[in-house]
């Protein structure tokens, strides 16, 4: 079982509709939940973290995270072409005398369609 | 914002060369960076993490005498990879943590290409 798992896509929707990307995590206790965005041939940038269960909004995005079912999502609402990337799922742990490092899920393709 | 700069953006080298890429917190101090390997159409893989000060961590399966890590100061990291060969073409990318969120924030990235 890999430690983070997304649905490598791609996901299809129509520009203006609601996408929603999720990600599951095999390890209890990790403690940070990040989405990024990558577009082709560039590097992640940082959309939303989440700490704690339930939902945090900003913007168009929300992530919802669920620590009980390993789970975390993240809702695009009024998707826009723009908004056509890969979506990685990153998830962050302890390590023991370090800072948390992440590991990542490979990522879903989105694909917002005019 | 956090912003996170890499130099050089692209490199071409011969095979058995060495070359260093540098990564610069430019807006807050990084005790922590880490790098990262990521092949076409594959996700990200943590090589190793620099920590100020002390000796890199590497991940299982990176050798360490083949990319030498270097953080000396809070605000650069530098990777080197000796001896490069053509199956060391990837694109790396460096990221810097900020202590206060916990959060990384990448660079934008190295394109190596070994001939």
């Amino acid at each position: 079982q890999k430690e983070v798992e997304q649905n490598s896509g791609p996901l299809s929707v129509p520009e203006g509709a609601i996408a929603s990307l999720n990600c599951t995590y095999s390890d209890r206790v990790s403690q940070s939940f990040f989405w990024y965005r990558q577009y082709s041939g560039k590097s992640p940038e940082l959309i939303m973290s989440i700490y704690s269960n339930g939902d945090k909004e900003d913007g168009r995005f929300t992530a919802q995270l669920n620590k009980a079912s390993q789970y975390v999502s993240l809702l695009i609402r009024d998707s826009q072409p723009s908004d056509s990337a890969t979506y990685l799922c990153a998830v962050g742990r302890i390590n023991t005398g370090t800072a948390s490092k992440l590991t990542f899920g490979t990522g879903t393709r989105l694909q917002v369609t005019l | 914002g956090a912003v996170v700069s890499q130099h050089p953006s692209w490199v071409i080298c011969k095979s058995g060369t060495s070359v260093k890429i540098e990564c610069r917190s430019l807006d807050f101090q990084a005790t922590t960076m880490f790098w990262y390997r990521q092949f076409p159409k594959q996700s990200l893989m943590l090589m190793a993490t620099s920590n100020e000060g002390s000796k890199a961590t590497y991940e299982q399966g990176v050798e360490k005498d083949k990319f030498l890590i270097n953080h000396a100061s809070l605000t650069l990291s530098t990777l080197t990879v000796t001896s490069a060969h053509p199956e060391d073409s990837s694109f790396y990318i460096c990221s810097a943590r900020r202590l206060d969120t916990d959060t990384q924030y990448f660079g934008p990235g190295t394109r190596l290409t070994v001939l």
